[in-house]
């Protein structure tokens, strides 16, 4: 079975500039979140979809950054414009179901604004 | 709100050495308490998980014991070996399918 893919695997980019994540989740799992690593710190949670609907989006900084799940299975996460302080890993997870389930997650997405 | 603390690393280790990783939580209610496992260069894995106070997570030789009385959920391995060596993440769910993370725990296990 496919685990959760992300791409792309490393990005640079100048300030100021967009930069987009996607994220394809394991078949069959509604529950999809954006974490935010940053270096020597445990994730964040940035958003958590049901379905296609965004039940948590309270630590997305919406001047900024924008999500969006379309048809329930793919995931993208976008930043415009793009500053210094983003700088870090983005990781995507995915579950089966609510409740005390498992997580599981991508490789993450690292990006380096300059 | 939630919280988990864990210490800080690194822990480096000789190969066989007996390892135990702090972690405490603050939380309402009744928590599951998770160890996640980061290898250089992958993604974040399940270790292991306990549901409710006194359940014990195993798996790959490392053990967790769910202690309400003292929040903790203390991660340890009787013998380390250097294919160990990663970051390793406490946290907790306490709401639907949320986890908190605490800030990880680099260990490096050395031949």
């Amino acid at each position: 079975e496919a685990g959760v893919v992300q791409s792309p695997r490393y990005k640079i980019i100048e300030k100021k500039q967009p930069v987009a994540f996607w994220c394809n989740p394991i078949s069959g799992h509604n529950t999809l979140y954006w974490y935010l690593q940053n270096l020597g710190q445990g994730p964040e949670l940035l958003i958590r979809y049901e379905n296609e609907e965004a039940v948590d989006d309270s630590q997305l900084p919406k001047d900024r950054f924008s999500a969006e799940r379309l048809k329930g299975v793919d995931s993208t996460l976008k930043i415009q414009p793009a500053e210094l302080g983003d700088s870090a890993v983005y990781l995507c997870a995915s579950s089966l179901a609510r409740g005390p389930g498992e997580l599981f997650f991508g490789e993450g997405s690292r990006l380096t604004v300059l | 709100g939630n919280s988990v603390t864990q210490m800080e690393g690194p822990v480096t280790l000789s190969e066989e050495a007996f390892l135990t990783i702090n972690c405490t939580y603050t939380a309402t209610g009744y928590p599951s308490l998770f160890w996640y496992v980061q290898y250089p260069g992958e993604g974040l894995q399940l270790l292991l998980k306990a549901t409710k106070a006194d359940d014990k997570g195993s798996n790959k030789g490392f053990e967790a014991t769910y202690r309400k009385e003292t929040t903790s959920f203390h991660l340890e391995k009787g013998s380390v070996q250097v294919s160990d060596s990663a970051v390793y993440f406490c946290a907790l769910n306490n709401a639907g399918n949320m986890l908190t993370f605490g800030g990880g725990t680099r260990l490096m296990v050395k031949p």
